[in-house]
Formats: structure tokens, sequence, C-alpha cells
């Protein structure tokens, strides 16, 4: 079953804007993380935050994690058409095991040059 | 950085035939590895855990006698979609857990399966 849940599914912006992109989940977890899917390809990993932490950056990308209100943001700043691609967030999950990875639905982002 | 290999990368085959993909850890030892399936323009849904040396743990709803799992060794994990049918169409990724990188999960290219 999927935990995680993305918001918005689907997002267009112009070239040079800022993305941003939602992620709730439902249960307790050690670490969330974000990932990038180009179209028919795997996953890339973008970046981990663990549950004690509140905010990563790296590079162009910045997260957030709300424990409290069981949800993480993703923002990609100055974006490029490259960064054309579905984004999806996973979770593991404390009651069943540190590692097995759920993910959510994904939002899908185009990036209009 | 860890590399984890899928194969195939694609594949057609007619409805009934056995299809088997592969999933091979190039660097490092995986006793645990994943199957997940991805439909078109949806998330990636975990169908089960393999698991090294022991039996595949199987989410609610997989079919274990058509998904057939086997981790026989630490770098190897292979996934086998039996008598398939045009249904089992699918885009199929693994994933390959090393543990003491912070990333920790890995994954491969995937599988795209047509069944005719």
């Amino acid at each position: 079953s999927q935990q995680g849940e993305e918001d918005p599914q689907a997002l267009s912006i112009q070239e040079g804007e800022n993305a941003t992109m939602n992620c709730s989940y439902k249960t307790s977890i050690n670490n969330l993380q974000w990932y990038r899917q180009n179209s028919g390809r795997g996953l890339v990993h973008l970046i981990l935050i663990r549950s004690n932490e509140r905010e990563k950056h790296s590079g162009r990308l910045r997260v957030t994690l709300d424990t409290s209100k069981k949800s993480s943001s993703l923002l990609i700043t100055a974006s490029r058409a490259a960064d054309t691609a579905s984004y999806f967030c996973a979770t593991d999950d404390l009651k069943t095991s540190y590692d097995k990875v759920i993910f959510g639905p994904g939002t899908s982002l185009s990036v209009i040059p | 950085g860890a590399v984890v290999s899928q194969h195939p990368s694609r594949v057609i085959c007619k409805s009934g035939t056995s299809v088997k993909i592969e999933c091979r850890s190039l660097d490092f030892q995986a006793t645990t590895m994943f199957w997940y399936r991805q439909f078109p323009k949806k998330s990636l849904m975990l169908m089960a855990t393999s698991n090294e040396g022991s039996k595949a743990t199987y989410e609610q709803g997989v079919e274990k006698d058509k998904f057939l799992i086997n981790h026989a060794s630490l770098t190897l994990s292979t996934l086998t979609v039996t008598s398939a049918h045009p249904e089992d169409s699918s885009f199929y990724i693994c994933s390959a857990i090393r543990q003491g990188s912070e990333e920790k999960l890995f994954f491969g290219s995937g599988t795209q399966l047509s069944v005719l």
C-alpha cells in the first residue's frame, strides 16, 4: 500500500521559476527520501532527510520535514528544462521494517523552456 | 558509487510464456532486495522483499506463484513472471540495500515487460 502522498500530482512551470512539491505520509518514519525518475527510466536518489532533521540542502534542492504534520516538501530553485521528470517521496515504516521503503504517488514536473 | 544492474531493460513475449528478470548488485553484497511494479504515470508499488537464502516476503495482493522470486546469492535476485498475460505488462524495478551508506537503497534501471 502507498504511504506517502504527493501534492500536486502535476506541476508545470517556466524555466527559472521555483518548483515546490509536497509529500504527506501516515506512519512514524526513520527517514524520508526524495527520488527523481525520467520517463521509462530507473530512479535517481536526490536527498535523504532523517526524522530528527527539519531541513536539508543539496545544490538547488531544499527539503523540509515536519514530523508533527507527517509532511515533507521538496523545493527546486531556478528550475531548468532538464528538471522535467517525476518526483517521488519515499518513506520507511518503523512499524514494519527499517528497510522497507514505500513510495508516494509522485509529482510530474514539467519545466517549460 | 554503488551500482545495481537490471536485465533485460525491455522484453516482449507471447502470452503464456515465462519471463525472468535479473537484478545484480555490482560492487556490494545485498542480503535484501526489493521488487517494484510501476504502471504508466503511476508510482512504484512494492511487490515483494527478496531475502538472500530465504523465501521472499510478498505484499498483500501479489500472487506468489505468479511472481517467483529467487535470491540465491548475495549479489543476485531474480523475478520470474510465470505464464505471463497482457495484464502483467508493466515496468518492473528492483532495488538493493547497501548497508553503511546513507542512501542505502540503490535502484536498477528497470525492465519494461510487454506481453502480447
